[in-house]
């Protein structure tokens, strides 16, 4: 894998389904990688930080797993809410750029909730 | 945190004109980058932003054509010059706090610019 891919481009579900989005990145030179939260007209949301292959987050509804061996996030949200639509973002960092802030992204989720 | 204030959140341009547009952050970064989205692409890095020197600029963009400043580590601009269609986007300006342990990062809310 040779750029940042998110599956599936968009996404309709009803309140209160769980639903879970994938992010493929290089693993090679890896060195964070990170999921927002954006909304139109809105400054993107830091959900997660993720650095360490096996590891686990979760903030409320939204938990994120890591696989840096093979190159794969999964992001997930338990009983989907209105509120919850917004394009879902990935992005990777490589080792070397020394910052979060150089980062490739992925070309986002849309999540569209319906009540 | 940080809180960055992007301005204009949105503009309709003619082609050959020139946008600038700024990002102020309320508090001390450690470094500033610009962003850019095309319709149905990813955000891709336009450059860092250096205070006090030229930016870096990645590959396919070029200074002639989004020249940038920082004068000081909370203030920063971005213009797109010589206006395309090509260039209607959403330009997004960001910026980390911290060390390499503990650093975090913001953005901006973008600018929807559209070129006629």
């Amino acid at each position: 894998i040779l750029n940042v891919e998110q599956s599936p481009q968009s996404l309709h579900v009803q309140e209160g389904d769980s639903t879970n989005f994938t992010c493929s990145f290089p693993s090679s030179n890896f060195y964070a990688l990170h999921w927002y939260r954006w909304e139109t007209a809105k400054s993107p949301e830091a959900l997660f930080v993720m650095t360490l292959n096996g590891d686990e987050k979760k903030k409320g509804r939204i938990s994120a797993t890591l696989n840096t061996k093979e190159g794969y996030s999964y992001l997930y949200i338990k009983g989907s809410q209105p509120e919850d639509s917004a394009t879902y973002l990935c992005a990777s960092g490589n080792a070397g750029g020394t910052s979060y802030g150089k980062l490739t992204f992925g070309q986002g989720t849309i999540l569209t909730v319906h009540p | 945190s940080a809180v960055i204030s992007q301005k204009p959140s949105r503009d309709i341009c003619q082609r050959g004109t020139s946008l600038t547009i700024q990002c102020q952050v309320d508090s001390q970064v450690t470094m500033m980058f610009w962003y850019r989205q095309q319709p149905g692409q990813s955000l891709t890095l336009i450059a860092t932003a250096n205070q006090g020197s030229e930016a870096t600029y990645e590959s396919g963009f070029v200074i002639d054509k989004f020249p940038i400043s920082r004068p000081n580590l909370t203030f920063s601009t971005l213009t797109v010059s010589n206006m395309s269609p090509e260039d209607s986007s959403i330009y997004l300006c960001s910026a980390t706090q911290g060390t390499s342990t503990n650093e975090k990062l913001f953005f901006g809310s973008g600018t929807q610019l559209s070129v006629l």
